[in-house]
């Protein structure tokens, strides 16, 4: 069946880096973009961009991804272990989260399975 | 880039029906592709309408999305609500490249 964990909760301050995994199984990993999707402490669902894991390449756009985290966020993958990871830098207390993947359905727009969710808590 | 704008709450009793509405700011509603996401306290989403009213296995037939051009809006309707239903909902669609989110609808069955 098709898996998406991740890895555990982190605890970070401010102007650090984090870096989370998301290891896959059940699926050709290559066949399906993978997504990143966060949320703050009870705010909605805000996405960060995705990576094509067959070629590596990403998208990290969204409308307000200027102002939230682009340049601050890296998504890259290791086919030989089915992972992808998300390495959100120069942290602000307002990057406190949880930070979901979410793997592309029959077409990259949708996604049909979500990993459980990490915990990245900003904290000084 | 286009918003989705979704009513903050609503709340209906049980075995009674509810709809989501799920309005695109700019753009026609029907360009692209409008999913559902249903999330409970403390949980992942996990997808209840895809491509606009496709329910993925497993998902209750009570569960259906549709659009509507003229308002140019998405909703969800879910019927014989149960208890098991109350949780956070969530429309999406994308653009070129990117995804948006709609802000999210509390749902409570009561």
């Amino acid at each position: 069946q098709v898996q998406l964990v991740q890895s555990g909760a982190e605890v970070k301050k401010p102007g650090a880096s984090v870096k989370v995994s998301c290891k896959t199984s059940g699926y050709t990993f290559t066949g399906h973009y993978i997504h990143w999707v966060r949320q703050a402490p009870g705010q909605g669902l805000e996405w960060m961009g995705w990576i094509n894991p067959n070629s590596g390449g990403t998208n990290y756009g969204g409308t307000n991804s200027v102002q939230n985290f682009q340049g601050r966020v890296t998504m890259t993958r290791d086919t030989s272990i089915s992972t992808v990871y998300m390495e959100l830098s120069r942290l602000k207390y307002d990057d406190t989260a949880v930070y979901f993947c979410a793997r592309g359905g029959s077409g990259w727009y949708q996604s049909d399975y979500w990993g459980q969710g990490t915990l990245v808590t900003v904290s000084s | 880039n286009f918003m989705l704008t979704q009513p903050h709450s609503v709340s209906e009793s049980p075995g009674k029906t509810v709809t989501i509405s799920c309005t695109r700011s700019s753009g026609s509603i029907a360009s692209n592709y409008v999913q559902w996401y249903q999330q409970r306290p403390g949980s992942a989403p996990t997808t209840v309408i895809c491509d606009d009213n496709q329910r993925p296995s497993g998902v209750p037939d009570r569960f259906s999305g549709s659009i509507d051009s003229s308002s140019n809006s998405a909703s969800l309707a879910i019927s014989g609500l149960k208890t098991e239903d109350e949780a956070d909902y969530y429309c999406q669609s994308y653009d070129s490249s990117n995804w948006v989110f709609g802000g999210g609808t509390k749902l409570t069955v009561l």
